[in-house]
């Protein structure tokens, strides 16, 4: 089965533009994730899609962040303005099962945007 | 709060000696750890998960709970197994993982 697919695999923006990032789940899964790491930092939690629905945001930093998941097919992320600490690798993964405890197990994750703010 | 802690940013041993990442928790109730691993030019994928009691790739960890630790230990380093490996943990209530800042760990010829 393909993976789960995300473009662009990099960009370079400037301070104050917008920049959309895509992700495609493995075909069927009803869950996908938005994580991404600063440089120096942890992977942290952005968000999490149950087919359309976004069941937790928790983790999205601001309002500058906007994701959508329609059709619960592919994900977006825009990041609009875009600032200097946005800079980073952004991951999504996806999993089929709901159960909490397929966590972890379930999950495929994509290889990432690498995206700078300059 | 939930954190995983990694003390070490950057790991280096020879190939054939022993290898050990640490790990270190904060966690109320039961946690559930994993170990992923990101080789070069790969996405990340799970090493381990503590509830399986599995070794991958020679690894092992084990959860010791009176410590709130997880390492990651290997007797014998290879070569390929230079990579970046992150601790993370399953926050219970919601289905996320919280990682740890991740070890990049290089095994010299």
């Amino acid at each position: 089965e393909a993976g789960v697919t995300q473009f662009p695999s990099h960009s370079v923006i400037e301070k104050g533009q917008t920049v959309t990032l895509r992700c495609d789940p493995i075909s069927g899964h009803d869950n996908l994730y938005w994580y991404r790491r600063v440089m120096g930092k942890e992977i942290k939690f952005l968000l999490h899609f149950v087919k359309e629905s976004k069941q937790d945001e928790s983790g999205m930093p601001n309002n500058r962040f906007l994701a959508e998941r329609t059709g619960g097919t592919y994900s977006t992320l825009k990041v609009q303005p875009a600032e200097l600490e946005d800079s980073g690798v952004y991951f999504c993964a996806s999993s089929q099962d709901r159960g909490q405890g397929n966590i972890g197990r379930g999950y495929t994750f994509g290889s990432g945007t690498r995206l700078t703010v300059v | 709060a939930q954190r995983v802690t990694q003390p070490e940013k950057l790991l280096s041993v020879f190939k054939g000696a022993p290898v050990e990442l640490k790990c270190n928790y904060s966690y109320s109730g039961s946690p559930e750890l994993f170990w992923y691993v990101q080789y070069s030019r790969q996405r990340l994928q799970l090493l381990l998960r503590h509830i399986s009691r599995e070794s991958i790739k020679g690894f092992t960890a084990d959860l010791n709970k009176g410590e709130t630790s997880f390492h990651l230990k290997k007797p014998f380093a290879q070569e390929e197994d230079s990579a970046m490996y992150y601790c993370a943990l399953k926050d219970q209530g919601a289905q996320k993982l919280v990682f740890g800042q991740g070890t990049r760990l290089t095994i010299n010829p």
